[in-house]
């Protein structure tokens, strides 16, 4: 079946530290893969953006890589912040569709 | 300012009662999209629009409905609502997708509780 699998689980990491989440799918042809950062109760609001043949994107402190022959995605905060601590989405597209497909999402506490 | 605005923010209804939420973009973006977010199970999509007039099922349709008639406004329509629709409901919109700069803007969301 297809699936997209974020860790469930939560991430607490130190502040100053890099915290790195990690999307994998199986079963999907993504032309791209994004990522997007959700507070309580708020919606989500896009960060990063990476295609098919793009290895590796950066934003300030973000970074995201795409590994298609792996089927993954890593999302990298450097010099992470308190403010930092939300959760992170990540969602595909999958080729020849014009659907989304979430994953379940990675809560991130950085703790001061 | 550029947004996505919906109506009600807060629902608590009947099962069986119809009930509209209503989604406005004020971006021109041809691109709308319901989805659902529930506990464990993330964001699923229930319905999208490509343009004005064009809508597809998403993953999780059933129970729902749409329309477009209108290219700022995509408003989702529950003509039967069942408990197991008690959710967290947002309306997004993009530019065009299907591109490299598709991004899609939520709105605050919607807490409806079916009872």
């Amino acid at each position: 079946s297809q699936k997209i699998e974020q860790n469930s689980e939560a991430l607490n990491i130190q502040e100053g530290k890099t915290a790195t989440l990690t999307c994998n799918y199986t079963n999907y042809s993504p032309a791209y893969l994004q990522w997007y950062r959700q507070d309580p109760g708020r919606g989500p609001v896009f960060l990063l953006l990476i295609r098919e043949n793009e290895k590796e994107k950066r934003k300030e402190r973000l970074k995201v890589t795409f590994d298609t022959t792996l089927k993954q995605s890593l999302f990298h905060i450097t010099a992470s912040q308190p403010a930092d601590s939300a959760t992170y989405l990540c969602a595909l597209a999958p080729l020849g569709t014009y659907k989304y497909i979430f994953g379940t999402g990675t809560r991130l506490k950085v703790l001061a | 300012e550029a947004q996505v605005t919906q109506n009600p923010r807060y629902l608590i209804t009947v099962t069986g009662k119809k009930l509209t939420v209503t989604c406005s973009q004020n971006m021109n973006h041809e691109y709308m999209s319901w989805y659902r977010q529930d506990p464990g199970l993330g964001l699923r999509q229930i319905y999208y629009s490509m343009n004005v007039e064009v809508t597809d099922k998403g993953d999780v349709p059933e129970g729902y409905k749409v329309s477009r008639k209108e290219k700022r406004n995509f408003p989702l329509i529950l003509e039967s609502p069942s408990p197991n629709q008690t959710s967290l409901y947002f309306c997004a919109s993009s530019l065009i997708k299907g591109t490299s700069t598709d991004t899609q803007y939520f709105g605050p969301g919607t807490r409806l509780t079916v009872l």
